[in-house]
């Protein structure tokens, strides 16, 4: 079963503290991303990994870093979190050669208070 | 930049009703765009409803239609007959056909199925 997974679903944080948002998938995917979306906004890529440490910046990769250890997990680190990064936070993976065909996990919703 | 417009929500329908939402799209920075139509149902992650890559082609999936048009750079989801089960977020989106990874979301539309 073809599947990207999220943990954890909710998360609540305090201002100042590290989160780790970490994403799984099962299908071998090279490529993998980290998007955000907020209220009236579309998503908005924070990151992309081509592969194993092979990871490049998106569109809002300022207070955020990314993990990529190995080809089934992708992490996302806020390191002292800010209010304003309270979200809902999306990974997925695309398969080669479909690079526009992604497959999402059900997203984590992060309120940073 | 690229940006992609649709239809703001929630839209609400009754069933076997018809629908449409719209999609506009600007692809400044773009040299071939490709269009697509992701669903996000209850509780799920977005999933690939439908993708059109070379304009003026119709794309369908599960009674769902789209039409990639250049001259009015549109892309609007139609489907004849809605079902309780079509309730989900529905988002347009645009990506580069040569460069390929990033895709451009809108919004996303809300759509409630009355039973």
């Amino acid at each position: 079963d073809m599947k990207v997974t999220q943990m954890p679903r909710y998360l609540i944080k305090r201002m100042g503290e590290n989160v780790l948002l970490e994403c799984g998938q099962d299908m071998s995917h090279e490529t993998m991303y980290w998007y955000r979306q907020d209220p009236g906004l579309g998503l908005q890529l924070i990151y992309i990994s081509y592969d194993v440490d092979s990871n490049s910046e998106g569109d809002i990769p300022k207070g955020y870093r990314v993990s990529r250890k190995k080809r089934e997990h992708f992490s996302l680190i806020l390191d002292s979190a800010k209010t304003n990064q309270t979200s809902v936070y999306f990974c997925a993976s695309s398969p080669p050669g479909q690079k526009n065909t992604l497959y999402f996990g059900a997203g984590t919703r992060l309120s940073v208070l | 930049g690229d940006s992609v417009t649709q239809t703001e929500g929630p839209v609400t329908v009754s069933e076997s009703e018809s629908l449409i939402i719209n999609c506009t799209y600007s692809a400044t920075s773009i040299a071939y765009p490709n269009l697509f139509w992701y669903v996000r149902y209850p509780g799920e992650g977005l999933q690939l409803l439908l993708k059109v890559i070379t304009a003026g082609q119709k794309g369908s999936s599960r009674g769902f239609e789209a039409t990639y048009n250049k001259e009015t750079t549109s892309f609007h989801l139609q489907k004849a007959s809605v079902q309780e089960s079509d309730s989900a977020v529905y988002y347009c989106a645009l990506g580069d056909r040569c460069l390929g990874y990033k895709l451009t979301f809108g919004t996303g539309t809300s759509l409630l199925v009355d039973p």
